[in-house]
């Protein structure tokens, strides 16, 4: 399987711990994106790298998430001290191009 | 800002129906691409079309097909002959030309096909 994965596929935890969640593109694609996807909505933009360069923010993004692309290869996704709002489907895309993302099968975290 | 709006919340159809799914935009940018996703049960998004704003022509793919009208911000995608498998929510989708490709999405609709 050659599509982006994403690793855990579902999570349970606790409010106010910590949960980091992981996305592996498509080995060529430069560009990566995080989305989540709360229920019943559409996904919202959460952030963009291009290699390893984070180019893009989106204000729902707090001081409790943080994303990495350290060698412009696999990307990681943590938050920190989780809160019940956080409850959602974490999905990640990549692409070789602006207009052709690749999504994977997202993260679905439940804070208890 | 962008917007997407997807007006039908949930639409249910009997196999073989013809069904036409919603969707208005709202950007400034005189650039943008347009998209439809489907997302199935199983929760991955599924790419289905994409249209840039000079490019208005309708399109056909099998039984699927695309309207894209820009006197009024339109891109509604038609379903002929809808099966079982059609059932699942699918996004419109949109991005502006200085966006870095992010997509906005719509809130999505509901398609359930009823045998």
């Amino acid at each position: 399987d050659t599509g982006v994965s994403q690793d855990p596929r579902h999570k349970i935890t606790k409010r106010g711990q910590n949960v980091t969640f992981r996305c592996d593109p498509i080995s060529e694609h430069n560009r990566l994106y995080w989305y989540r996807q709360t229920l019943g909505q559409g996904p919202e933009f959460l952030t963009y790298f291009q290699n390893e360069a984070q180019l893009e923010k989106s204000r729902l993004l707090s001081d409790r998430f943080s994303a990495e692309r350290p060698k412009g290869s696999f990307s990681t996704l943590e938050i920190q001290r989780t809160e019940q709002g956080d409850s959602a489907m974490y999905l990640c895309a990549s692409s070789l191009s602006f207009y052709e993302q690749y999504f994977g099968p997202g993260t679905r975290l439940t804070v208890t | 800002a962008q917007k997407v709006t997807q007006a039908q919340t949930e639409i249910s159809v009997v196999e073989k129906e013809d069904v036409t799914l919603d969707c208005v935009y709202e950007t400034r940018d005189t650039t943008y691409y347009l998209f439809w996703y489907k997302q199935p049960p199983s929760g991955e998004l599924v790419f289905l079309i994409r249209r840039n704003s000079f490019d208005e022509q309708n399109e056909i793919s099998g039984r699927y097909s695309w309207n894209f009208q820009k006197s009024t911000s339109s891109f509604n995608f038609t379903i002929t002959a809808s099966q079982v498998v059609d059932s699942a929510v699918y996004f419109c989708a949109l991005f502006g030309g200085t966006s870095y490709g992010k997509l906005t999405f719509g809130q999505g609709t509901i398609l359930t096909v009823h045998p």
